[in-house]
């Protein structure tokens, strides 16, 4: 049972380049979220999708789109990357609403330079 | 003025020791409250989860929700070095209030 899984581990990117984060989630979940996590700053909510079809922005969204593709897939496209996004970002899922238990995925640590 | 406020640490305790992990919070609506462990490169994972106030315990693990002072704690008794890690807290109001989270806590055990 792999769980939540994140696609690429590490990246580096030149400002203005554009690159997609995948993720997927094989425990049937309806939920899925986005997060950056900066040193001091704990986690912060880019995206977050409630159940299939819908999207909706959470606390950092500037700067990038998401796509629920299906039931297991949740993407995150940076358009047009800059240093600013420099982070750790991490996908998870749960089966229903804020105060279910979260499962994440093991993060992709994104540079732009 | 952050909505959680939690120490960053380092905190560095030898092993066997009781270590008390803390959050702060300003907002009453919050009702469910979660402590998650994170390891070097990993993603966080769910340790304990807390509904109001009261204590929860889980083997070495004990959690404290004191809601009058808008409080939460997190014990742990006879330390390893395997729980050397990032303790972050989290609290929501459920429904649609999002989770939001502490900066984190490192935590060091030394053998």
């Amino acid at each position: 049972n792999a769980g939540v899984t994140q696609t690429p581990k590490f990246q580096v990117l030149k400002t203005g380049q554009s690159m997609t984060l995948q993720c997927a989630q094989d425990m049937n979940h309806n939920s899925m979220y986005w997060y950056r996590q900066d040193p001091g700053m704990g986690l912060r909510l880019i995206y977050y999708s409630a159940s299939e079809g819908t999207t909706d922005k959470g606390e950092v969204p500037n700067g990038y789109n998401v796509s629920r593709l299906n039931k297991r897939e949740f993407s995150l496209r940076l358009e047009s990357a800059a240093p600013s996004q420099t982070s750790v970002y991490f996908c998870a899922s749960t089966q229903q609403g804020w105060g279910e238990k979260l499962f994440f995925g093991s993060g992709t640590q994104l540079s732009v330079l | 003025q952050k909505e959680v406020e939690q120490d960053p640490g380092p905190l560095s305790v030898p092993e066997g020791a009781i270590v008390s992990l803390n959050c702060t919070y300003s907002n009453s609506a919050f009702q469910y409250f979660m402590w998650y462990r994170q390891y070097s490169r990993k993603g966080p994972e769910l340790l304990m989860y807390t509904y109001s106030s009261g204590n929860k315990e889980d083997g070495r693990f004990t959690a404290q929700v004191d809601k009058s002072s808008k409080y939460i704690s997190l014990f742990i008794r006879d330390s390893q070095p395997s729980d050397s890690a990032t303790y972050l807290c989290a609290m929501t109001g459920g429904s649609n209030y999002q989770l939001i989270w502490g900066a984190g806590t490192k935590l060091i055990i030394k053998p």
